[in-house]
């Protein structure tokens, strides 16, 4: 089934130690989102690929960085992990269709844990 | 601005009565859609039903029905029949133009009582 999956679903770093959560897509949408989410909050979205395209909201740490080297593939690197950045990580995927037609397609996640 | 309100934080519903949740937004579009989308202890999240602001016609998905007000600006979801498996954290969302972001409203975590 064409889909979207976050590897690894959980994922437990270092305060200060570098880490990169993947998504990958089977679906052939043109748009990826990376949201963060804490526990019973909406999500927040961090940036987003239009193709190659990047765009970061403005209230997006530079501590976050996000690479997309083909249509399947995104990574969220995060440089330094502080406490504050333990969260659940949502990868989504659109097709860029007009007028707000903007159906997203979630991945399950991955938790991040910061000790 | 753009804005999504869910004002009831929590619901909660028996097994087999029908619940409403509640969402109103804020735009000066005229174009638009509007969508629900549910999100499970864990399990991720999910599009439930979704509405084109153009269309009078409310959206309806087995046992999800939204009630569509345009003018009061008000989408509001009403589960049918609840299971146990609808309960869920849902969220509101608003989409328009060429913005491909979509505005959330906070969430409302929906219990079902056996």
């Amino acid at each position: 089934d064409a889909m979207v999956i976050q590897n690894p679903r959980y994922q437990v770093t270092q305060f200060g130690k570098p880490v990169t959560l993947s998504c990958s897509q089977t679906l052939n949408h043109n748009v990826m989102y990376w949201y963060q989410q804490k526990s019973s909050q909406a999500p927040k979205l961090l940036f987003h690929y239009y193709d190659k395209d990047f765009n970061n909201e403005a209230d997006t740490p530079d501590n976050f960085q996000s690479r997309r080297p083909n249509t399947s593939f995104c990574f969220l690197d995060i440089r330094s992990p502080g406490l504050g950045d333990a969260a659940m990580y949502l990868c989504a995927t659109s097709r860029d269709l007009r007028g707000g037609e903007n159906i997203q397609y979630f991945g399950a996640g991955t938790r991040l844990s910061v000790l | 601005a753009q804005t999504v309100t869910q004002s009831q934080p929590e619901m909660s519903v028996q097994e087999a009565e029908t619940v409403t949740l509640s969402c109103t937004y804020d735009t000066s579009e005229s174009d638009y859609y509007l969508f629900w989308y549910k999100q499970p202890p864990s399990r991720q999240m999910i599009l439930v039903i979704r509405q084109e602001a153009y269309k009078q016609q409310n959206a309806t998905e087995n046992r999800f029905s939204v009630n569509f007000q345009k003018a009061a600006k008000s989408f509001s979801l009403k589960i049918s029949d609840s299971q146990l498996g609808d309960a869920a954290m849902y969220f509101c969302a608003y989409s328009a133009g060429n913005n491909r972001k979509l505005i959330w409203g906070l969430g409302t975590s929906l219990a079902v009582n056996p």
